[in-house]
């Protein structure tokens, strides 16, 4: 079976820009998770997404913002670009819908470099 | 205080040797923990599920002190391959799962 896939694997993108990551579960897995790395620093929640609706947010701006499709993919927007916005977005997908009490399976994730 | 809290190395070791890591939490109502495996630009990945009562997988063990909100990891017999970053997970019920910053480890020939 396939494993969580993000696409793009590299983006460079320029401030103010805005920025859509896309993300495919693990087949079976209906929540997905949006977490930031940034270099140094552990992975950092996002959003969490269970059968399309928004099931937990972490600090950051309204800037980001994402959605769950039908087929339990997913995508994270990001509008107005900076530069402190660099960084591996990770995607991962779990079975079931409670945050954080098993374990998460994470995709290769998407390096955003904002210049 | 950080949520999650280790220290970031890195740990420098030869083949063979047995190295531990340790990590706190602040959350006394932590109920889940983890430890991640994460190589260079690479995604994290489990390495392990830690337990109550402690748990051993091959060469690697984990454990957990509620009393002083720490988890362990000790590998020993160390490889080549177990140089990579190793992150400590915790989580509190139905919240996101809080990540440490990672311990980098490097063993050495």
């Amino acid at each position: 079976d396939a494993g969580v896939t993000q696409s793009p694997t590299h983006l460079i993108k320029t401030r103010g820009q805005h920025v859509t990551l896309r993300c495919s579960p693990i087949s079976g897995h209906k929540s997905v998770s949006w977490y930031q790395q940034v270099l140094g620093q552990g992975p950092q929640f996002i959003f969490q997404y269970y059968e399309k609706e928004e099931r937990g947010r972490g600090n950051f701006p309204d800037r980001f913002s994402a959605r769950q499709f039908p087929n339990y993919s997913s995508e994270l927007n990001v509008n107005a670009l900076l530069l402190g916005d660099s960084a591996l977005y990770l995607c991962a997908s779990s079975r079931a819908g409670a945050l954080g009490n098993q374990p998460q399976h994470f995709g290769d994730g998407t390096r955003l470099s904002i210049l | 205080r950080k949520e999650v809290e280790q220290d970031p190395g890195p740990f420098n070791v030869p083949e063979g040797a047995t190295v531990a890591f340790n990590c706190t939490y602040s959350n006394s109502a932590s109920q889940s923990f983890f430890w991640y495996r994460q190589d260079c630009r690479k995604e994290p990945k489990l390495l392990m599920s830690v337990y109550s009562s402690g748990n051993e997988d091959g060469r690697f063990t984990a454990q957990l002190n509620r009393a002083s909100q720490y988890i362990s990891l000790l590998i020993r017999d160390s490889k080549l391959s177990d140089s990579a970053t190793y992150l400590c997970v915790v989580n509190s019920g139905n919240t996101p799962l809080v990540f440490g910053k990672g311990t980098r480890l490097s063993v050495i020939a």
